[in-house]
């Protein structure tokens, strides 16, 4: 039971450069989730997804992409990448609504220089 | 829009001894509440959750938390702890119906048992 695995774990980038996050569900959870967790602020939601080509923004939007293309992936792009999103990135799904469980990834550690 | 307070940032217990995590909500419509567990360098994982019915839920590791309507909060409580419950603990909150699937977090209570 794979569940939802997120990559890369770790990663140094650059400020100004373009990074991609992927996420992978096996469970076909027709919800999809990133949070970004900071010191202070528990997790907060970046954006979600209802179902494949359907996102919408959540807390903290900006300087974020996603898309999602397929029911099992949802790569989360910072087109530009600034310090102030150096953060851990968690990943999560969720089955149909009222079921409300909602599994989360081990975390993406994202360190921008 | 609903918020989450957890009312200690760290709470320091000794072994064997019983534990309460405190946990405010605000919300101007009826809602689903949740607590989630961070071990260090994983992902969350889901101790228990309150849809409806009784106000106590029990979840794993011995845990367990009453909903209070009244006073809008759900305390997390374990009568005896044990050294494997060091962990970070996350109230949550989602509003019922349409976007009942978006959590709202806590900042987190660190736990740590001394032995």
């Amino acid at each position: 039971d794979a569940g939802i695995t997120q990559s890369p774990r770790y990663k140094i980038t650059e400020t100004g450069r373009q990074v991609t996050l992927m996420c992978h569900q096996t469970w076909s959870h027709s919800y999809m989730f990133w949070y970004r967790q900071d010191l202070g602020h528990g997790l907060r939601l970046i954006y979600y997804s209802a179902a494949a080509d359907i996102t919408d923004k959540g807390e903290v939007p900006d300087g974020y992409v996603v898309s999602r293309s397929k029911t099992e992936n949802f790569p989360l792009t910072l087109e530009s990448a600034t310090r102030s999103q150096t953060s851990v990135y968690f990943c999560a799904s969720s089955g149909r609504q009222g079921q409300n469980t909602i599994y989360f990834g081990e975390g993406s550690w994202l360190t921008v220089v | 829009a609903q918020s989450v307070t957890q009312l200690d940032s760290q709470v320091p217990v000794f072994e064997e001894a019983p534990v309460e995590l405190r946990c405010n909500y605000s919300s101007s419509v009826s809602v689903y509440l949740f607590w989630y567990v961070q071990y260090p360098n994983q992902g969350l994982q889901l101790l228990l959750k309150y849809l409806s019915g009784s106000t106590l839920v029990k979840g794993i590791n011995g845990f367990e938390a009453e909903f209070n309507k009244s006073q809008t909060s759900f305390h997390l409580r374990k009568p005896s702890v044990h050294i494997s419950d060091t962990a970070e603990y996350f109230c949550a909150v989602s509003h019922r119906g349409k976007g009942a699937q978006k959590l709202v977090f806590g900042q987190g209570t660190r736990l740590t048992i001394n032995p």
